[in-house]
């Protein structure tokens, strides 16, 4: 299995400010196609996670720009500029190369 | 608008069977991969598995294969997930998904 595995936010993050995201995989998720299978989720407090980047680092449709996806084969950053009240919740790293497994989820709380 | 509405769930006794569905609206099901999720209620979250967009091809995580049974009927639009012989870690909110869409969740509590 591909084991993701997820940093802490040194929170609460106060608004305004950039935060930053990490994932990493157990396995290269850079397949031969040239497209990483690394999706990121939100999941705001009371409700269901909300897809919010995709092959690493496209965003789905409705997303703010504020958030960033990058990374190489292992290593990911899911950058949030100027982070707002509506960015509170738990994010989720998720590969889908092999099967599919989410991260530990990272908690941002806003100051 | 695009709805997924996921059924079934509810308190269930450990080694009982049980089938959550979820139907579909507000988009083209049949063109659709689908995904059934789970939380647990420590939040983590576990891929079930997935079924192709008709029916022909599913993948199920290594750890559920031989108790969970994920289908599907396009006609109806909706999304199935058979659940047998189930554990108290089988606790959890399930949720139907396309990754794009997820659907409210349903609870399944499984205690004596």
């Amino acid at each position: 299995d591909i084991v993701m595995t997820q940093g802490a936010l040194p929170n609460p993050v106060p608004s305004g400010e950039s935060a930053s995201i990490t994932c990493q995989s157990s396995k290269s998720l850079l397949h031969s196609n040239g497209k990483t299978y690394l999706n990121w989720y939100l999941q705001r407090p009371g409700q269901s996670p909300q897809l919010l980047i995709y092959w690493m680092s496209t965003r789905a449709s409705g997303v703010s720009d504020r958030f960033s996806g990058s990374g190489s084969g292992t290593d990911f950053t899911l950058k949030i500029s100027s982070v707002e009240a509506e960015d509170v919740g738990v994010y989720y790293c998720q590969q889908f190369l092999e099967y599919r497994t989410f991260g530990g989820g990272t908690k941002l709380e806003l100051k | 608008e695009v709805q997924l509405v996921e059924s079934g769930g509810g308190l269930v006794q450990p080694g009982a069977s049980l089938k959550l569905s979820c139907v579909a609206s507000g988009f083209t099901f049949s063109d659709y991969w689908m995904s059934w999720v789970r939380q647990t209620p420590g939040k983590t979250m576990e891929w079930i598995g997935d079924i192709k967009y008709d029916g022909s091809y599913t993948n199920y995580a290594p750890s559920l294969k031989n108790r969970f049974t994920i289908s599907r009927d396009n006609a109806k639009s909706t999304l199935y997930l058979q659940m047998s012989n189930v554990r108290s870690e089988d606790t959890a909110t399930y949720y139907c998904t396309t990754d794009l869409y997820w659907g409210q969740g349903v609870m399944v509590t499984v205690s004596s």
